[in-house]
């Protein structure tokens, strides 16, 4: 089956700590996003990549790096330098046949801070 | 970007057509209107996309006017399965991602 996964579903970190977020696809797409979500807010988006070897920063990429060696790969991680992390965090993909626009999400991860 | 708005709630009765209307008075020659629902702890799911007039598959509709400024999501015979977030967007979808805001909420009652 094709498709998007995400790891851990649920992730509890301690304040100070660094925490990667894994994303693989198998559906053979050139891009690849992650957004936050907050309780009753609508996506915000963190960084995204539309080719190997490159990322561009979304709208709040304070405090969160990303990678992108391999297609199907692109992990997220959160530093100690964001502030307020605990959230649910999605990954998606995407192709250029579909203009980019058609996303396809992951189940997401669930970040708790303690 | 081209910024949208659509209701932030709406409510429906089981075996209603539901339509969602989205304002983009701004919306650029080469977006592309799509709509995304999603369900409580999950990630959005596509539902349709269109340029202009009428697009139509299993799951909806979607009506644009001829000035594009608007557009209209229509969910023929809801259920309660279909109770979820609404999002619109507006992108060309090749040098800009997808902005996502608030969306509706849509409640379906038996």
């Amino acid at each position: 089956d094709g498709g998007i996964t995400q790891s851990p579903k649920y992730l509890f970190r301690k304040e100070g700590q660094n925490v990667t977020l894994s994303c693989e696809q198998n559906l053979n797409h050139d891009a690849m996003y992650w957004y936050r979500q907050d309780p009753g807010q609508g996506l915000r988006l963190i960084y995204y990549s539309q080719i190997v070897n490159d990322f561009q920063k979304g709208d709040i990429a304070e405090g969160y790096s990303v990678s992108r060696e391999k297609k199907e790969s692109f992990p997220l991680t959160v530093t100690s330098a964001q502030k307020n992390p605990t959230a649910f965090y999605l990954c998606a993909s995407s192709s250029r046949d579909r203009y980019y626009n058609e996303q396809f999400f992951g189940p997401g991860t669930r970040l708790t801070v303690l | 970007l081209a910024k949208t708005t659509q209701p932030i709630s709406m409510d429906s009765y089981e075996g209603q057509e539901v339509n969602i209307t989205c304002s983009h008075n701004n919306i650029a020659t080469n977006d592309y209107i799509t709509w995304y629902q999603q369900f409580p702890s999950q990630g959005p799911r596509f539902i349709i996309q269109g340029y202009k007039t009428k697009v139509t598959n299993e799951v909806a509709s979607l009506f644009i006017p001829a000035d594009r400024k608007s557009s209209t999501l229509s969910l023929p015979r809801v259920s309660l399965s279909d109770t979820a977030v609404y999002y619109c967007l507006v992108a060309d979808g090749r040098n800009t991602p997808l902005v996502f805001g608030k969306g509706t909420r849509l409640s379906v009652i038996a």
